[in-house]
């Protein structure tokens, strides 16, 4: 069964400055997609970026961007130039491209990100 | 325009009492999602329905009940409500197209308090 690990539960930074979040994930299938959202204190969740794991190139959207190392099954997630809005808990997960695995998401614990000003 | 929107946003009521929890998405997506969050943040999945099919149940209490009476609709209903209720549930709708990835999106969920 695949699993995700977020090994930082709580991560602080300094407004403007670059942080990275980790997450592993364990599978032996060679497909699949990961994602990292953001659940701010508003409590709504967000899709904040997607890799398909086919995809060499490393998921960037806007201040956001990934690491993605398919053969340590590593995923972090770096939030440069960060801002106070960045503050909010960080999920990351797994989806199985396998159509027999009912698109469920398999999700770490979540890591807590402060953002100092 | 509301993609996921799930009512109420905030449900406050007494053991034993029988609840709903509703939720609506216009994405015309063919999946649809209940999650149950604890207070550690923990996201569980409880329920999925594709195309008003049950598709993933998750170990849950038979005092919960889905039902979907459309793919753009996925209720909760909840009988005999108990303290270790209280959470936040999240509603969820996804799509594949052509190869897109699975991402879910979510409502802004219901805080559920049960006293």
């Amino acid at each position: 069964a695949q699993t995700v690990t977020q090994s930082q539960p709580e991560m602080s930074v300094q407004e403007a400055e670059t942080v990275t979040l980790s997450c592993t994930y364990d599978t032996s299938e060679s497909d699949y997609y990961l994602f990292w959202y953001k659940q701010p204190p508003s409590r709504q969740m967000i899709l904040v970026i997607r890799q398909e794991a086919y995809k060499q190139q490393n998921a960037t959207e806007n201040r956001f961007s990934v690491n993605f190392q398919k053969a340590a099954k590593s995923f972090s997630l770096k939030i440069s130039d960060s801002q106070l809005g960045d503050a909010a808990m960080y999920f990351c997960a797994y989806r199985s491209s396998n159509a027999g695995n009912n698109r469920k998401l398999i999700w770490g614990l979540g890591t807590s990100l402060a953002v100092n000003p | 325009d509301t993609a996921v929107s799930q009512t109420p946003k905030y449900l406050v009521t007494q053991m034993g009492n029988d609840k709903s929890i509703k939720c609506e998405q216009n994405l015309g997506h063919d999946t649809m999602y209940w999650y149950k969050q604890d207070s550690k943040k923990f996201l569980k999945i409880m329920f999925s329905y594709n195309n008003k099919e049950l598709i993933i149940n998750e170990t849950v209490p038979n005092r919960f009940s889905p039902k979907s009476p459309d793919k753009a609709h996925l209720n909760l209903h909840i009988n005999s409500l108990e303290l270790g209720d209280s959470a936040v549930y999240f509603c969820a709708s996804s799509q594949k197209l052509a190869g897109v990835s699975y991402e879910q999106y979510f409502g802004p969920g219901t805080r559920l308090t049960v006293t």
